[in-house]
């Protein structure tokens, strides 16, 4: 069974603009997480998506977006990019939400803004 | 809101020795579950050992091993017979019950392992 593909696995950008990052989950899977990795900040959340609903968002400014399509393939959108969005971006997946059932995680986007 | 803590940024064993890092977390919630992950520097996060907060019994994955105190809060992971492969860094993560309704997963600042030949 393929594992979470994130695509693309880097980027650079520069400041203003905007970004769409895509995530295929595992076959099977319902729930799609987006995290925001950086040195400085650790992992964080950004949301989560359900049969295309998004069912917990994390504190992050609306310049980050995301949706979900009935094949539960993921985007999350960053607009009007900045500096210190220069992160790493992890897409998870899993069966349900929440519960006992690991997310399994992708190899991430890599995005660098100039 | 619940938080997590990695108090030791960085580790080392020497190869084929047991170590133990430490997790704490803080919640007023009674049922959760906990994970340690683990991430290569090839990055992808790879699930090292789960526990459910409402089982007393500590979870054992082939060398991996965790110490889930509930009182204390606390979640230490184990590795017995350090291997090269083992270093990576470490993140212990809390995931609410699922009557919370979410998959989201709160995670610790993460542990460095390096494993000495």
């Amino acid at each position: 069974k393929a594992g979470v593909t994130q695509t693309p696995r880097y980027l650079i950008k520069t400041r203003g603009q905007q970004v769409t990052l895509s995530c295929s989950p595992i076959s099977g899977h319902r729930s799609v997480s987006w995290y925001q990795q950086t040195p400085g900040q650790g992992l964080q959340f950004l949301f989560e998506y359900f049969s295309e609903t998004q069912r917990n968002k994390g504190n992050f400014p609306g310049r980050f977006s995301g949706r979900q399509f009935s094949n539960s393939r993921s985007e999350m959108n960053v607009s009007t990019l900045e500096l210190g969005d220069s992160a790493l971006y992890l897409c998870a997946s899993s069966p349900g939400t929440g519960g006992w059932e690991p997310q399994h995680f992708g190899d991430g986007t890599r995005l660098s803004i100039l | 809101a619940q938080t997590v803590t990695q108090s030791q940024p960085e580790m080392s064993v020497q190869e084929a020795e047991t170590v133990t890092l430490s997790c704490t977390y803080d919640t007023s919630e009674s049922d959760y579950y906990l994970f340690w992950y683990k991430q290569p520097p090839s990055r992808q996060m790879i699930l090292v050992i789960r526990q459910e907060a409402y089982k007393q019994q500590n979870a054992t994955e082939n060398r991996f091993s965790v110490n889930f105190q509930k009182a204390a809060k606390s979640f230490s992971l184990k590795i017995s017979d350090s291997q090269l492969g083992d270093a990576a860094m470490y993140f212990c993560a809390y995931r609410s019950s699922p009557r919370g309704n979410t998959g989201k997963l709160i995670f610790g600042q993460g542990t460095t392992l390096q494993v000495k030949p």
